[in-house]
């Protein structure tokens, strides 16, 4: 299964503290993207990295793509309580049929304490 | 707000029946996704649609069907509805311009219940 897996399962740390997640994936990508749910809600994208990309940043967020470990890595920086919400990665398909839909991993729940 | 719309935001329904989602994607975009998210097999691609046709399949049960109307809006059947296919039906669009995927912008979702 192409599908990513995003590690610890669940993180909970204080504001102003940094919240790394991880996303591990099985098969060749174009991008790989990262989004926001709270809870029960929509997805919100964060931001897509693609793969002749190693690093990306936007706001507080910094994104790291390591194709040769089919791994990447999100970074929150300095978080806050809203920052509380499951994140989850998707990747696409590197062609052929399915390289309209995303897979999606688990997700990581993050909860930030005041 | 991402711009995608879906109705109704919840549904309660009973096993058997017979429910149509409906999503109207943001303004421009001609590529609509479907996607099922439950507890034990997380977020699920369905379908998705390219300016009317059919571009891609996932796991979408015979029982499930979509169309993309001339105005882009889609809609989602279910049918012979299961206690199993209570979920989170989410709706997202892209500009479906690009060969490479695109980022894709969700709806709120619709919440399914079937008792």
């Amino acid at each position: 299964s192409q599908q990513g897996e995003e590690d610890p399962q669940a993180l909970s740390i204080q504001e102003g503290e940094n919240a790394t997640m991880n996303c591990s994936y099985k098969t060749s990508i174009n991008n790989l993207q990262w989004y926001r749910q709270n809870s029960g809600r929509g997805l919100v994208h964060l931001i897509l990295i693609r793969s002749n990309e190693r690093e990306k940043h936007s706001g507080r967020l910094r994104v790291t793509l390591d194709t040769s470990k089919k791994s990447s890595s999100l970074l929150i920086t300095a978080s806050r309580a809203a920052d509380t919400a499951s994140y989850f990665c998707a990747t696409d398909a590197r062609r052929g049929s399915t390289l309209g839909r995303l897979y999606f991993g688990r997700g990581t729940q993050l909860t930030v304490w005041p | 707000d991402s711009g995608v719309t879906q109705t109704p935001k919840h549904l309660i329904t009973a096993t058997g029946q017979r429910v149509t989602l409906r999503c109207s994607p943001r303004s421009g975009d001609l590529s609509v996704y479907w996607y099922q998210q439950s507890l034990d097999q997380g977020l699920q691609f369905l379908i998705q649609y390219y300016n009317g046709e059919e571009r891609a399949k996932g796991n979408i049960l015979e029982r499930f069907s979509a169309q993309q109307f001339p105005d882009l809006h889609s809609e989602l059947n279910l049918s012979s509805l299961e206690l199993g296919d209570s979920a989170l039906y989410f709706c997202a669009s892209s500009a479906g311009t690009s060969l490479y995927q695109e980022t894709q912008y969700f709806g709120p979702g619709t919440r399914l219940l079937v008792l």
